[in-house]
């Protein structure tokens, strides 16, 4: 069974960091692509960030560029998610989610919460 | 602010046929595939529609989707309670080297 279970949310000041944590099993890791996705509270869903199988492409949405990095250890079966100067937009339950070929964000985490304040 | 539009609303009785649009622009909906997301609160997203209009395994016939140019539509028939859920539809975007999410449309079954 595919799993997805992400970790390393909670509270955060304004200009703060955090790093998130997704562990994957139940398939190969390392021959898929990754992302991290996050709804802000009473608003949609927002893609985040994207990072291929073996790291050779990453994508971020604009709002989070030159602040988050995505990165992933294929040998531990983790993706991360680096968030730096925070700021309160960022607060969001964030899920990691798996793509499938031709199946964006096929499966997904139960999220992680992050909230920024002071 | 999200580039693919979406109606806030769109409710049915049970057994009706509802339909949500999602607008967008030549750099997204017009040249990439249109996928399809259930989203229950509380509850992780689901993958409805991929490729403008195929079903992943597991997801009823009652979901249907489809594309014309920059617009791509969600169709769900035989409307059920449990289909009360926020539905959005996403596509890759060019222009923004990203993945798009539309504004979402909340789902009432009356």
């Amino acid at each position: 069974e595919v799993q997805l279970v992400e970790s390393g949310g909670g509270l955060a000041k304004p200009g703060g960091s955090l790093r998130l944590s997704c562990a994957a099993s139940g398939f190969s890791f390392s021959s898929y692509n990754m992302n991290w996705v996050r709804q802000a509270p009473g608003k949609g869903l927002e893609w985040v960030s994207s990072i291929s199988s073996s790291s050779d492409y990453i994508f971020y949405t604009d709002s989070v560029k030159g602040r988050f990095t995505i990165s992933r250890d294929n040998a531990k079966n983790s993706l991360y998610l680096q968030m730096n100067s925070l700021r309160a937009e960022d607060t969001a339950v964030y899920y990691c989610a798996r793509d499938l070929t031709g199946l964006r964000l096929f499966n997904w985490g139960q999220g992680t919460l992050v909230t920024v304040s002071s | 602010q999200s580039v693919l539009t979406q109606p806030p609303s769109a409710s049915g009785t049970p057994g009706q046929r509802v339909t949500i649009s999602c607008s967008g622009s030549s750099s997204n909906i017009g040249s990439s595939y249109v996928y399809w997301y259930q989203h229950l609160p509380g509850t992780a997203p689901k993958l409805l529609i991929y490729g403008n209009n195929q079903r992943p395994s597991g997801v009823p016939d009652r979901f249907s989707g489809s594309k014309s140019g920059t617009s791509a539509s969600l169709a769900i028939s035989g409307l059920r309670s449990e289909d009360e859920a926020d539905y959005y539809c996403a596509a890759w975007d060019d222009s923004l080297s990203g993945y798009v999410f539309g504004t979402g449309t909340k789902v009432s079954v009356l």
